[in-house]
């Protein structure tokens, strides 16, 4: 079985500072987990992904993600948000033994301020 | 590369009539897709699996009779909406991932926006 969490719904940041994203999962298997970006009434945007190589992993957008096993999370940070940052974050996990299904977490809504 | 198209972006119909929606895949071939349905500030919650070939897979809770899904060739997956009622309401999203690539992430389209009047 697996599962994601995601601690915060709501995030609010002002431009240029940098971006905290929490992500918590759980997986009886070797993980992969993604964050994807989702802008109102579109698809979803594939950000990064982690699947068992460097533990930190760089996306698009400069956004990054450390995989830490002994924590089970996956936090995306970025060092200075955008105002085009705002958006809906999705953390979510696919483990080796469920290939064709993913897991998503309940997402974060980002908020930058001027 | 792998693009998944989707269409139509948004749709209204009235109550009691039946909405397509169509999910390709455009420059790879998908024997399984997935389609899922976010309601408004919700996570997206999976419907069912779509198999090229064979019947799709709903999740539990989710009435096939309802949710017609077909996927007659490796790139088009439709799922069918029939006697829509206002609560069937929500965003659609379908996704794929291109065939032997476990660790590429699955690309999703672009959703739609169905509204049931």
């Amino acid at each position: 079985a697996q599962s994601v969490t995601q601690l915060d719904s709501h995030v609010s940041v002002s431009e240029g500072t940098p971006v905290l994203l929490r992500c918590n999962y759980s997986s009886s298997y070797s993980p992969s987990l993604f964050w994807y970006v989702q802008h109102p009434n579109k698809g979803l945007q594939l950000l990064l992904k982690y699947t068992s190589a460097a533990t930190l992993v760089k996306g698009i957008n400069g956004f990054e993600a450390e995989f830490k096993k002994s924590e089970t999370s996956f936090h995306l940070t970025k060092p200075s948000a955008h105002m085009s940052d705002a958006a809906e974050y999705f953390c979510v996990v696919s483990d080796s033994g469920s290939a064709r299904q993913l897991t998503f977490g309940s997402g974060t809504q980002l908020t930058v301020l001027p | 590369g792998a693009v998944v198209s989707q269409h139509p972006s948004w749709v209204i119909c009235k109550s009691g009539t039946s909405v397509k929606i169509e999910c390709r895949s455009l420059d790879f071939q998908a024997t399984t897709m997935f389609w899922y349905r976010q309601f408004p500030k919700q996570s997206l919650m999976l419907m069912a699996t779509s198999n090229e070939g064979s019947k799709a897979t709903y999740e539990q809770g989710v009435e096939k009779d309802k949710f017609l899904i077909n996927h007659a060739s490796l790139t088009l997956s439709t799922l069918t909406v029939t006697s829509a009622h206002p609560e069937d309401s929500s965003f659609y999203i379908c996704s794929a991932r291109p065939p032997g690539q476990i660790n590429y992430g699955y690309t999703f389209g672009s959703g739609t926006r169905l509204t049931v009047v």
